[in-house]
């Protein structure tokens, strides 16, 4: 079957530590987004990448960091500087083009303990 | 810059009643629209999308949409809700510009009581 895969689903992390979200499609999907949901703000970008070897910052990049070195793969690292990494992230993949959707993952979350 | 304003953040419909969820855009250029559905701690769904072919948008699960452009509104209607429906909506619009991003409303969050 076709779609985004994110993993851990649940991911905790130390004050200091940088950690790495997975983001897998098998959709032959040029674009790819990483977005951050805290609870009424909606969705906020991150990062986004429309080809290979290429990204983007988006709204909210502080304290992350990308890599794109494969079509399939746009995974996202927190690192330390990020002051307020607890949330709930979410990967998404998309055809590039106006009216094209994106498509989702089934998110990570990530706690600070 | 476009942007969504969501007008509710909660809307309460007992099973059986009809649902209306609320969203103005801001635009520019003729845009993209879409409503999404996020049941708690999973990704998102689509549920219609906009793109200029038709004003009324059907979608799965009995939802559908109008585009009115003279008030700058995308409302999303179901005749009848089911226990089922209740979530989290988010009406998003994609820039038709440079990189076209997705830019995402606040949400609205369904209860849905029997």
């Amino acid at each position: 079957d076709g779609g985004i895969t994110q993993s851990p689903k649940y991911l905790f992390r130390k004050e200091g530590q940088n950690v790495t979200l997975s983001c897998e499609q098998n959709l032959n999907h040029d674009a790819m987004y990483w977005y951050r949901q805290d609870p009424g703000q909606g969705l906020r970008l991150i990062y986004y990448s429309q080809i290979v070897n290429d990204f983007q910052k988006g709204d909210i990049a502080e304290g992350y960091s990308v890599s794109r070195e494969k079509k399939e793969s746009f995974p996202l690292t927190v690192t330390s500087a990020q002051k307020n990494p607890t949330a709930f992230y979410l990967c998404a993949s998309s055809i590039a083009g106006q009216n094209t959707e994106a498509f989702f993952g089934q998110g990570t979350r990530l706690t600070v303990v | 810059a476009q942007s969504v304003t969501q007008l509710d953040s909660h809307v309460s419909v007992s099973e059986g009643t009809p649902v209306l969820l609320r969203c103005n855009y801001s635009s520019s250029y003729s845009p993209s629209l879409f409503w999404y559905v996020q049941h708690p701690n999973k990704g998102l769904q689509l549920l219609l999308k906009y793109t200029s072919a038709a004003t009324l948008v059907k979608g799965i699960n009995g939802f559908e949409a109008e585009f009115k452009k003279s008030e700058t509104s995308f409302h999303l209607t179901k005749p009848s809700a089911h226990m089922s429906d209740a979530a989290e909506y988010f009406c998003v619009v994609k820039e038709n510009t440079g990189f076209q991003k997705l830019v995402f409303g606040t949400g609205t969050r369904l209860l849905v009581s029997p």
